[in-house]
Order: C-alpha cells, then structure tokens, then sequence
C-alpha cells in the first residue's frame, strides 16, 4: 500500500486544450474525492464517488470538468478547452467505510494553463 | 453547505513556543473535524482529528479541543519545533445528501523560528 497516487505531478498546457488526471486511491477505499487548491487557499471541493457511482458534484465543477471512476477503482478528471483560472492544484483524496473517516490525499497535480 | 472560517492566517513563534489555531463552522450537523499540515508541494495530510462527541484530543504534541455549542474547534500545538513549520487547514465533515463532504478552512501559514 503505496498511498493515494496522482498522475501525472505537474501538467503544463496551452490554453483550449484538453488535460486528464488520473487517480489511484488506497485499494480498500470506496470513496475518493476530487479538490482544487490555489494558491493560498484551502482545498476547494469538486465532486465525490461512492465506489464507481458520482455522487456529488459542487458548483466549481463547470460543464468543462468531468470525471469518471470506471469499476471502482481510479478515477480521471478531464478538463476541457482550458482556460487560465484552471490553472491550480488538484488533489485526490480517498476513504473507506460508511461514516465519516480520514480521508488520506494524494501529492496533487499542479496545472499550469498558459 | 458548510462554511469554514479560520484564523490566524499566518501564525509566527519561537521554537519552544507553544501555537494555536482556531476554527469556526457553520453547520451544526457537521460531526467530524480534521486538522491536516500541508508542506510545500506535497498533498495535505491528517495529524489529528476529533468527532463531535468528544470535547478534547491530545497527540503527543499537538491537541485539538471542540466547543458544539459555540461551533469553534482549535488546534493546539506545544513545545513547537522548526519542522512543524508548514501550512495547517482544519474541516468540518457533514452529511450532504447521504456523503460525508469535508469543508476546509483557508489555512494557517506556521512559522517556527529557531
């Protein structure tokens, strides 16, 4: 058990184009979740997944987000014809059970949109 | 949704000094709060937590006290140490539709001067 990983580490891009993300959670865990971080600030929530159902999403998640957790398991996130205001951390963070427990996040991908 | 405030921002001692951390939420129902340090370009990770029906935590150094009436939780770190140096967010964890949703703060920036 190698802890929650996140590929890759850094991404730069031009904006308008598209990026995905992927997520490894703990293997025992059933919930992950997805957060942005800019600068200053604290992580920011984007969406949840119970096992492969999403379950919640926050208003940040604009039509250009998406994110999927086929079986279960990883999960991805892509982004859409990005713009600048995209740029920031993203972090994934998994837990397991049914009530609330530590969620353990991952080193993040920091996105540079340029 | 749940709302988190948390002060001070930045947060300078003397090593052997002792720091404190102090958090509000919003949300009564919330029943869950972690305390994560964040350094620089790592994800977030959990050093203490507390649950809604229990008033005090210590760990060693560091402990974490919960007021339900007052919605105010605080972090408290003794006898500090250059390497507790970092950036500290607290949560409140509440049930948004049947999933349990950490809300973080802003963050404290922890300065320790040896």
């Amino acid at each position: 058990d190698t802890g929650v990983s996140q590929d890759p580490r850094h991404k730069i891009t031009k904006r308008g184009q598209n990026v995905t993300f992927r997520c490894d959670p703990i293997s025992e865990h059933n919930r992950l979740y997805w957060y942005r971080q800019t600068l200053g600030q604290g992580p920011e929530f984007l969406t949840y997944f119970q096992n492969e159902a999403q379950l919640e999403k926050s208003r940040l998640l604009s039509d250009r987000f998406s994110a999927e957790r086929p079986k279960g398991s990883f999960s991805t996130l892509e982004i859409q014809r990005t713009e600048q205001g995209d740029s920031a951390m993203y972090l994934c963070a998994s837990s397991r059970g049914q009530l609330n427990t530590e969620a353990f996040f991952g080193q993040g991908t920091r996105l540079t949109v340029v | 949704g749940e709302n988190v405030e948390q002060h001070p921002s930045t947060l300078s001692v003397q090593e052997g000094d002792s720091a404190v951390i102090k958090c509000t939420y919003s949300d009564s129902a919330s029943n869950y709060f972690p305390w994560y340090k964040q350094e620089l370009g790592k994800g977030p990770q959990l050093i203490i937590d507390i649950r809604s029906n229990v008033g005090e935590k210590k760990d060693q150094r560091i402990a974490v006290t919960l007021n339900k009436t007052a919605k105010h939780f605080s972090l408290h770190i003794t006898e500090t140490q250059p390497e507790d140096s970092a950036v500290y967010f607290c949560a409140a964890s509440d049930k948004t539709g049947g999933s349990y949703i950490p809300t973080f703060g802003r963050g404290t920036s922890l300065i320790v001067h040896p």
